[in-house]
Formats: structure tokens, sequence, C-alpha cells
């Protein structure tokens, strides 16, 4: 069962407008949310993360909001640039079966940003 | 400073062959955490571990697969009698401490398996 979805595979802006990608959970029992930027051939990047216990949470040009009873979050990237052209996974931190807090990530969204 | 160190960055295995994973951790990280990542899937959690202990072993498979982190070294994830669905991206992560957000990737080892 797929705990955390990104239900978006792609997505193209143009520069300078603002992304919007989203992330929906299932799992009521996650208290922490993180996005994770990727480049091809490397690790993922922590960009961004938000508590439970807010709404929204703004760093620069990316903002993550998260609406609880939805169990829905979104990151807004504004303005857009060219460099933020990657792969972005939301990861969802929880316990895992043995007991300890690990993350769940989604599938990822790759954003393209068109000059 | 170095970040995560991972290699080989390719890895290729004939099924029934044996893979073995390193991964360095950041300098004064402690904790090691490895993922794999599937085609057209996200990073799923394997294994935790701490020098010379593993902490959580629930995301790894049963069977063929361990983990090690010794006291002097690197952290070893080895997969015996691979097989072609073994071929996927393996990620490991390194933190200071538990903190989820302060977790810090490498660049991964992709493996496949002809």
């Amino acid at each position: 069962d797929q705990q955390v979805k990104q239900n978006s595979p792609s997505l193209s802006v143009q520069e300078g407008r603002i992304s919007i990608l989203n992330c929906d959970y299932t799992n009521s029992m996650f208290d922490y949310f993180l996005w994770y930027k990727k480049y091809p051939a490397e690790g993922p990047t922590f960009l961004i993360s938000i508590s439970s216990i807010k709404d929204k949470n703004e760093d620069g040009r990316f903002t993550v909001f998260l609406n609880k009873s939805a169990k829905h979050l979104s990151l807004h990237i504004v303005p857009s640039q060219p460099g933020d052209s990657a792969v972005y996974f939301c990861a969802a931190k929880g316990l895992s079966g043995a007991g300890s807090y690990q993350l769940t990530f989604g599938k990822g969204t790759k954003l393209s940003v068109i000059p | 400073n170095a970040g995560v160190m991972q290699n080989p960055r390719h890895l290729v295995r004939r099924r029934g062959q044996e893979a073995r994973l390193r991964c360095s951790p950041m300098k004064g990280h402690s904790h090691v955490y490895w993922y794999r990542q599937l085609p057209e899937e996200g990073l799923k959690f394997m294994v935790y571990l701490q020098k010379e202990n593993i902490i959580d072993e629930s995301g790894m498979p049963k069977e063929r697969f361990s983990a090690e982190f010794p006291k002097e070294g690197p952290s070893i994830l080895r997969i015996q009698q691979v097989v072609r669905g073994d071929s996927a991206a393996y990620f490991c992560a390194s933190s200071l401490g538990i903190g989820i957000d302060e977790q810090f990737f490498g660049p991964g080892t992709r493996l496949t398996v002809l």
C-alpha cells in the first residue's frame, strides 16, 4: 500500500511562474513531512520540511503548505527557475514496523522549468 | 567536508553473484540508513544502523540481504545470489543524530543484474 502519493509524475512550468507540487498521504500518524530535490545521478537533497502542528513553512522561494484534515501537502516554488528542474520527492516521518522513525517517500514528480 | 560517499557508483552482476555496496557516512555521523529505489518508484527504507548495531531492518528482505556498520570502515550492504529484481538504485544516508531532517544522502549505487 502506498502511504505517500504524488499523483503527478511530471509538471512543466514557464520560468518565472509558480510551480505547485502536490502530495497526499493516508497514514494519520505521520507527524513530520519533508520535500527532497533530486538531480539525475545524484542523491536526494533536503529542501524544506513542516511539522504537523503547522500549516505553512516558508524558506525563500519555497513554501510548503499542510492541510491535515485533507491529508494533503503542497510545495510552492515562486518564481520558478530553470535550475529548479529536478525530481521532487515528498516524504513523511512515521514509525516503521520495528518501532523506529523512518521516512516513507512518494514516487516523485519531475519538474521541468522552461526558459 | 566530504559528503556521504558511496561506491561503486555502478555495479553489474550476473544472476547468482554477490553484490557489495559501500557507504562512508559524513565525518562524525554515526547513523546510517539504506534505501532502495526501484525504477519509477520512490525510495524505500531498508535498514537503519548505528556503529556495530542494526537498529531497524524492517524494510530489508529477510533472505539474501544483509547490512553491517563496523566500528571501523564503511557500512556495507550485501546482496547474495542476486536476481534481476534486485536491479535498482541503492542510496545510503547518514545523520549526526536521530533527527530525520538531518539525513544527508549519498549519490547512490546503481546495481544492474544481467
